[in-house]
């Protein structure tokens, strides 16, 4: 079945670049996104993805995307404490669902 | 555009009542979903409204229901509460095979 995995917890410097890894299952999905949630709050869309694209660069945010190997990747270039939050990868699969990881926790420390 | 918008915000129910939720997509998405975001399970997906009807859906208790009115309205309603019922009930809108947009959430906790 489709599964999205995700590590749980990444802390990085303020300045520094994070990067957020994300593996999924469904070989069918059409976009695979990156959503960002504060606490208390739903879910904010960062930035997505094609299928058929490689990368994709939204001001600070780069998105690589694997085929082959199911992998998804967010670079946040200069993170900055207001970026402290948990990321979600989720994949738009063959039964038009969203399916999400787990998330990842990123702590910006100064 | 205005975005995704979620009433209420906030809900406390007790064991055994009904709830309703209701969500209003971003103008001109003709298609809703619900997921329920829970901290042991994660995000699951509830189900999906296109034009009035139900496309897809995940896999919960009939307990769970929902609708979608001519205007793209959608309202959840999950009847006989038991507490594990507590979460945030996130809505999504998106126009036909493009990006989807959630809403703030409702937070219902059932006591």
């Amino acid at each position: 079945g489709e599964d999205v995995e995700q590590s749980l917890f990444l802390s990085v410097r303020e300045g520094d670049s994070s990067v957020i890894n994300c593996t999924y299952t469904d070989s069918s999905s059409t976009y695979l996104y990156w959503y960002k949630q504060e606490p208390g709050a739903g879910l904010q869309l960062l930035t997505y993805i094609f299928s058929n694209m490689d990368m994709k660069q939204d001001q600070r945010l780069t998105v690589l995307l694997n085929k082959k190997d199911k992998h998804l990747s967010l670079r946040i270039a200069d993170t900055q404490t207001g970026d402290s939050a948990i990321y979600f990868c989720a994949e738009d699969g063959s039964a038009r669902q969203l399916t999400f990881g787990s998330g990842t926790q990123l702590t910006v420390l100064p | 555009k205005a975005g995704v918008t979620q009433t209420p915000r906030y809900l406390i129910k007790t064991r055994g009542q009904q709830v309703t939720l209701s969500c209003s997509p971003i103008s001109g998405h003709r298609s809703v979903s619900w997921y329920q975001q829970t901290p042991g399970q994660g995000l699951q997906f509830l189900f999906e409204y296109f034009s009035e009807t139900q496309r897809n859906k995940g896999n919960f208790p009939g307990r769970f229901s929902g609708r979608q009115f001519s205007n793209s309205r959608s309202e959840m309603n999950v009847s006989t509460l038991e507490l594990g019922d507590s979460a945030l009930y996130l809505c999504a809108s998106r126009e036909e095979n493009y990006e989807q947009y959630f809403g703030p959430g409702t937070r219902l906790t059932v006591t």
